[in-house]
């Protein structure tokens, strides 16, 4: 069964300041690999994705993630951030119809 | 428009009086998904269906069962409450592999 670990737990930045959010997974087939955000009282919204391909993917409000195989990391960067990107960060992995699993999450706090 | 629509957004209930939540998808999507998520935690996996398979996971408590009466419609179910079950409680819906996930706003469950 397929299982994830998202290594910072929180991370605090000051605006401008460069992301890297880690995600580590262990499953040894093919997976399917997100990253949802959860602002503060909000639902979760889908910021990228991965199926397949170019293993550097590009999504909403300037995120970007790299699936390397080798490693099994899926690995959250934003070169920017801002204020408005305080929330709470959710790596997920699925396999073909299984079940999808979410990593513990990384509380992200952006200082003005 | 909303493509997974949980009901009612907001549910009190007594102290061991059974509930149940409503999650609808207009998607037609086989895999539909149930969580619990607490308060600055992850989204948990409760159950998963795909189609009619049932897969409860290991750790779901026997006080939360579900039901899948058509493709459309999924049911979550608590027997008897109890102050640990306070939580949002989000459904998702897939078509299977290499898609992504909707997710419903979620019910936010409180048991006085």
């Amino acid at each position: 069964a397929q299982s994830v670990s998202q290594h910072n737990h929180h991370v605090i930045l000051s605006e401008a300041a460069s992301l890297e959010l880690g995600c580590n997974y262990s499953y040894g087939g093919t997976v399917n690999l997100f990253w949802y955000v959860q602002y503060p009282g909000q639902h979760l919204q889908l910021l990228l994705k991965y199926f397949s391909g170019d293993p550097l993917v590009k999504g909403i409000k300037g995120f970007e993630a790299e699936f390397i195989k080798s490693k099994f990391s899926f690995n959250l960067r934003k070169p920017s951030v801002q204020w408005s990107d305080t929330a709470e960060y959710f790596c997920a992995v699925t396999a073909g119809f299984q079940k999808l699993v979410f990593g513990t999450g990384t509380r992200l706090l952006v200082s003005p | 428009d909303a493509m997974v629509i949980q009901n009612p957004r907001y549910q009190v209930t007594q102290f061991g009086k059974p509930v149940t939540l409503s999650c609808s998808q207009t998607l037609n999507h086989n895999v539909m998904y149930w969580y619990q998520q607490k308060s600055s935690q992850a989204p948990k996996l409760l159950f998963h269906y795909y189609d009619k398979d049932f897969n409860n996971e290991a750790d779901t408590p026997d006080n939360f069962q579900s039901r899948r009466p058509n493709t459309s419609f999924c049911f979550l179910d608590i027997r008897s409450p109890g102050l640990g079950d306070a939580a949002m409680y989000l459904c998702a819906s897939r078509t299977g592999a290499n898609t992504e996930a909707f997710f419903g706003q979620g019910t936010r469950l409180t048991v006085v």
